[in-house]
């Protein structure tokens, strides 16, 4: 069946980086953009941005340019998600999702936490 | 991009019905039918039950609908169970061509 399936958890401090996967079973990577979503602990949703999984090209949130990376390896189906010079406010799960079309974010990657402390 | 506003909680008992709605902009929900609708219960990944407004994907109940009037989409549950209980949010596509969430609300089902 469709999935997408995140690497586990991290504990980094403030200044490392960090990159999540996303491994998408059960369907071609390129057919359709994996979106990124953040949830910091006990918040609600935030749209990270999107990459079009053709091309490569990346689309950032307001919030998210500079630090954040979208990147793909079509060979493995895989998409990251690298985050450079962590902040403690970086603290949070990451999910991938697959956009079916504009906004149609279905399935979801199971979500990896992601913990920067001192 | 401002987040689209929710209600931060609604309840309702077993076998009732009821609405969350999700307020955005001319700029967002008012201009565009994409939006989505997702449940999150506690620990686990949101999952899709709404899409273009009033949309269900296969597998999840009828007893999920959506609809929208101007700047604001709605989502209604009836026949409320218990496995309902859970976090429920809204998305928009925008102007600017990117997704914006609604802060969450938070369903008790009493």
């Amino acid at each position: 069946q469709v999935q997408l399936v995140q690497s586990g958890s991290e504990l980094k401090k403030p200044g490392a980086s960090v990159r999540v996967s996303c491994e998408a079973s059960g369907y071609t990577l390129s057919r359709h953009s994996i979106n990124w979503v953040r949830q910091a602990p006990g918040q609600g949703l935030e749209w990270m941005g999107w990459i079009d999984t053709n091309t490569g090209n990346p689309t950032y949130a307001r919030d998210f340019t500079g630090r954040f990376v979208f990147s793909l390896d079509t060979s493995v189906n895989t998409a990251y998600l690298q985050i450079n010079s962590l902040k403690v406010e970086d603290t949070a799960v990451y999910y991938c999702a697959r956009d079916l079309a504009i906004g149609r974010l279905d399935p979801w990657g199971q979500g990896t936490l992601v913990t920067v402390s001192s | 991009q401002s987040a689209l506003t929710q209600p931060a909680s609604v309840s309702g008992s077993p076998g009732q019905s009821i609405t969350i709605s999700c307020t955005g902009t001319s700029s967002d929900v008012g201009s565009y039918n994409y939006v989505s609708w997702y449940q999150q219960h506690p620990g686990k990944a949101p999952k899709l039950m709404i899409y273009d407004v009033s949309n269900r994907p296969s597998g999840v109940s009828n007893r999920f609908s959506g609809s929208k009037s101007g700047n604001t989409a709605s989502l209604t549950i009836s026949g409320l169970q218990a496995e309902d209980e859970a976090d429920y949010y809204c998305n928009s596509y925008t102007s600017s061509s990117t997704l914006v969430f609604g802060g969450g609300t938070k369903l008790t089902v009493l």
